[in-house]
């Protein structure tokens, strides 16, 4: 079983704002992802990463960056939030297994600007 | 580029009957295949998932699909449906020759189970 974690579940914040989504996972993957999820839609891409300071955009444009200082910890920023970022940001990571890599989710966080 | 499109945003059906969610892909290169299931206020899960060994692949929770290429699908089925099946089902594609394993989602399709 897979163990990544996000913190916080849910965050309603004010335009302007700097955040911090943060995501760990204890299992030592190297490989770990941030994806952007609309009510009802499907995943973007939005930032990844192959190890330590190694990162990469997306596919989707995105406005926030990430940091990889340390394997197990791949956080997301927003300088200044806007109620366009309001969204559920799903972070993964991902080990081999057999042929393929398979990504494990954390949770997401809800994050809601006003 | 590759995609994926799921026919149908949602599907309802009853109790024990037949689950069937429809996945096509598109991809220039030979793909992984993947489905994954999302519960409310959950990450998603990984279901099973396709990487050119057996074209019929069995995964968690009673699930399986097949993958043809000549029809480039990769539908999802369970023989009888469960309460606990209710949530959004995601196709994911990956292409085989690139590292790093980055997917490209469907959709999604939103299962409802009536009593």
């Amino acid at each position: 079983e897979a163990d990544i974690y996000q913190t916080p579940r849910y965050l309603v914040i004010g335009t302007g704002k700097k955040i911090t989504l943060e995501c760990s996972q204890t299992m030592g993957h190297d490989k770990m992802y941030w994806y952007q999820q609309d009510p009802g839609m499907e995943l973007h891409l939005i930032h990844y990463s192959y190890g330590v300071n190694s990162t990469e955009k997306g596919d989707l444009s995105s406005e926030s960056t990430v940091s990889r200082i340390r394997t197990e910890h791949f956080p997301l920023t927003l300088e200044s939030a806007r109620p366009s970022h309001t969204s559920q940001y799903l972070c993964a990571s991902s080990a081999k297994y057999g042929d393929t890599y398979e990504q494990y989710f954390g949770p997401g966080t809800r994050l809601t600007v006003t | 580029a590759q995609s994926v499109t799921q026919l149908g945003s949602h599907v309802s059906v009853s109790e024990g009957a037949l689950v069937l969610l429809r996945c096509n892909y598109s991809s220039s290169v030979p793909p992984y295949l993947f489905w994954y299931v999302q519960y409310p206020n959950q990450g998603l899960q990984l279901l099973l998932k396709y990487t050119s060994a057996a074209t019929l692949v069995k995964g968690i929770n009673g699930f399986e699909a097949e993958f043809k290429k000549s029809e480039t699908s990769f539908h999802l089925t369970k023989p009888s449906a469960h309460m606990s099946d209710a949530a959004e089902y995601f196709c994911a594609v990956s292409d085989s020759r690139a590292a790093g394993n980055k997917l490209t989602f469907g959709g999604g399709t939103r299962v409802l189970v009536k009593p």
